[in-house]
């Protein structure tokens, strides 16, 4: 079965912080991964990476993939309260039975103080 | 215009009811899911169609039932409504499946079992 998992769980900063958020995942037929900001409704798209080794990039929010060691980073500079959420990370099954399926991991809530 | 909306936003009722959660895109998509979000903020999908089509279909209880009376409306149906079924339920689309475009997803439907 599909696994992502996500550290740290929960995180506590101040204004201007950077944070980096993890995701390492085990999928059977990998097609991309996702992140995704919920606020308190919709989760909001951040980001799909499908490539190893290419940072993008929006703003002060930037994520990287390595499909060998089976992980993503999620950054974040000067944070803003604005960035208070919780981010969720997902990977796509591009094969089989689980074919277009979108397995997400448990989410690191980040908490960012004035 | 919102992408994705789903109807009702509450739904508060009582053990033993049924009832429905409606879903409808207007993003010209070919893909419609069902996610549930339990308390500690875990998304799992439940069911996908493409086009009409059926084509992920979880461990989920035959309470549950999707309808898709075209590409743009996916509706959820549950009956005889139990405690564990309270949760936030999101309706979400995609432009093909398994493919590498976004999920987009809606405000959610909060129930409430009493």
């Amino acid at each position: 079965e599909d696994k992502v998992v996500q550290s740290p769980l929960s995180l506590v900063v101040h204004e201007g912080d950077t944070v980096t958020l993890n995701c390492s995942y085990e999928v059977t037929n990998f097609r991309s991964l996702l992140w995704y900001k919920q606020e308190k409704k919709a989760p909001t798209f951040l980001f799909m990476l499908t490539s190893s080794g290419i940072e993008k990039k929006s703003g002060r929010l930037s994520s990287i993939l390595d499909k060998k060691e089976l992980f993503s980073i999620l950054n974040i500079t000067a944070t803003q309260t604005g960035d208070s959420a919780v981010y969720l990370c997902a990977v796509l099954n591009a094969g089989g039975t689980s074919y277009g399926k979108l397995t997400f991991g448990q989410g690191t809530i980040l908490t960012v103080h004035p | 215009d919102t992408a994705v909306s789903q109807t009702p936003k509450y739904l508060v009722t009582q053990m033993g009811n049924d009832k429905s959660i409606k879903c409808e895109q207007n993003l010209g998509h070919d893909t419609m899911y069902w996610y549930k979000q339990d308390s500690k903020k875990f998304l799992k999908i439940m069911f996908s169609y493409n086009n009409k089509e059926l084509i992920i279909n979880e461990t989920v209880p035959n309470r549950f039932s999707p309808k898709s009376p075209d590409k743009a409306h996916l509706n959820l149906h549950i009956n005889s409504l139990e405690l564990g079924d309270s949760a936030v339920y999101f309706c979400a689309s995609s432009q093909v499946m398994g493919g590498g475009q976004p999920q987009h997803f809606g405000d959610g439907t909060r129930l409430s079992i009493l």
